[in-house]
């Protein structure tokens, strides 16, 4: 069964700085998706960013660019220019091709000004 | 696109009370998902259909949790009889497999059961 987990519970970071949220998974499958899902306190879940595993090219959504170390099972968020409104829970995703999502236990992020 | 709509967005009952959540899926999506998130085990599946079939029931709890599929544009998550370790956001969320969103589960708003 895959598993992910994110080893860090909570993270601050200033205003306006980077910030990177950590996600290792596992898995015996060599065609799988990964996803960043964020949690604001609204308590909606949105999607933040995507990576197909069999694409190399890290992908990027703005602000949000992901690091993608496929021998590692490593899928880590980059957050640059953080800002207020990123104050959320984010949860990193996995699943294959029309299977069901695993979710890691989440990361708080608190973005101070 | 309105988006996956659930209703109620809050529900409060009574130990013992049926409960019944509702879901209409994105129109054109064609697998639906049931979640719970609770502080202690975050977030889990429930239940997934694929066409309005039921792929994967394993994380239904017991059999006071049910759940149906009617037709590709509505779903019900019933609890019967309720009980206080319930309470949680139950999440609704759908897919579909085509197009440039392929394999994207978009969430719905949440409901929020508090069972007293």
């Amino acid at each position: 069964a895959q598993t992910v987990t994110q080893s860090q519970p909570e993270m601050s970071v200033q205003e306006a700085e980077t910030v990177t949220l950590s996600c290792t998974y596992d898995t015996s499958e060599n065609n799988y998706y990964l996803f960043w899902y964020k949690q604001p306190p609204s308590r909606q879940m949105i999607l933040v960013i995507r990576q197909e595993a069999y694409k190399q090219q890290n992908a990027t959504e703005n602000r949000f660019s992901v690091n993608f170390q496929k021998a590692a099972k490593s899928f880590s968020l980059k957050i640059s220019d953080s800002q207020l409104g990123d104050t959320a829970m984010y949860f990193c995703a996995f699943t294959k091709w029309g299977n069901k999502l695993v979710f890691g236990a989440g990361t708080i992020l608190r973005v101070k000004s | 696109d309105a988006g996956v709509i659930q209703s109620p967005r809050h529900e409060v009952t009574e130990m013992g009370q049926e409960v019944t959540l509702r879901c209409k899926p994105i129109s054109g999506h064609n697998s639906l998902f049931w979640y719970r998130q609770t502080m202690m085990r975050g977030l889990e599946l429930l239940i997934y259909f694929n066409n309005n079939v039921p792929i994967d029931d394993s994380g239904m709890p017991e059999d006071r949790f049910s759940a149906k599929m009617p037709n590709a544009s509505f779903s019900t998550l019933k609890i019967q009889p309720s009980e206080p370790r319930d309470s949680a956001v139950y999440f609704c969320a759908s897919r579909t497999l085509a197009g440039p969103y392929y394999n994207e589960q978009f969430f719905g708003p949440g409901t929020r059961l508090t069972v007293l």
